[in-house]
């Protein structure tokens, strides 16, 4: 039984560069979600997909972030001339969709420093 | 605007020695009230869903409830590998994200 899995788990990079992260959802479930979580604090909503298509986004989702889930499976998240504000871990979740199952489970994220 | 509040921020047991964390919250429409386990560096764990007051969930030593206004995890003889950050999340009826709270830090010792 493989969990949510994300792409690559640590990255480090330059202020000003662009970075992409994958993550890969439970196989039967259709929505996948986006979080970021800073140093002491809960997940904060970015961005959600019901099978290919993106149904939500938050405020904090600037235009400098992306995300895609082409074929309805696995998603990116891209960001845009990074900036150091933008170091956090971003973790990825996934959940069922139907039957009135409602939990999301979460991917081991991937951590982002801007230097 | 929906709010999550949870208390304390910060609690150290004593191994077996029972305690219960709390959940405060304001949504417009409750569809659920969720709670994780996350260990450092980690995702969060799934633990508990609960849908309506007066619900009660229970998983080895932990146990959950839901009111209109709030929700606990007791912890009942807790163990040094419980220790971990406790997050609460609430989801509205409306969409599908989680509002979540900063979360409870628990530290057990032996």
């Amino acid at each position: 039984d493989t969990g949510v899995s994300q792409d690559p788990r640590h990255k480090i990079t330059k202020r000003g560069q662009n970075v992409t992260f994958r993550c890969d959802p439970i196989s039967e479930h259709n929505r996948l979600y986006w979080y970021r979580q800073t140093l002491g604090q809960g997940p904060e909503f970015l961005t959600y997909f019901q099978n290919e298509a993106q149904l939500e986004k938050s405020r904090l989702l600037s235009d400098r972030f992306s995300a895609e889930r082409p074929k309805g499976s696995f998603s990116t998240l891209e960001i845009q001339r990074t900036e150091q504000g933008d170091s956090a871990m971003y973790l990825c979740a996934s959940s069922l969709g139907v039957g009135g199952s409602y939990e999301q489970y979460f991917g081991p994220g991937t951590r982002l420093t801007v230097t | 605007e929906d709010q999550v509040t949870q208390s304390p921020e910060a609690l150290r047991l004593q191994e077996g020695e029972s305690s219960s964390l709390n959940c405060s919250y304001t949504v417009s429409g409750l569809r659920g009230l969720f709670w994780y386990r996350q260990d450092p560096g980690k995702g969060p764990e799934f633990l508990f869903t609960l849908y309506s007051a007066g619900e009660e969930k229970e998983k080895e030593r932990l146990k959950a409830t839901l009111t209109k206004k709030e929700s606990f995890l007791h912890i009942t003889a807790p163990k040094p590998e419980d220790s971990a950050t406790y997050l609460c999340a609430v989801q509205r009826d409306s969409g599908y994200a989680l509002n979540f709270g900063k979360g409870t830090s628990l530290l057990v010792t032996p």
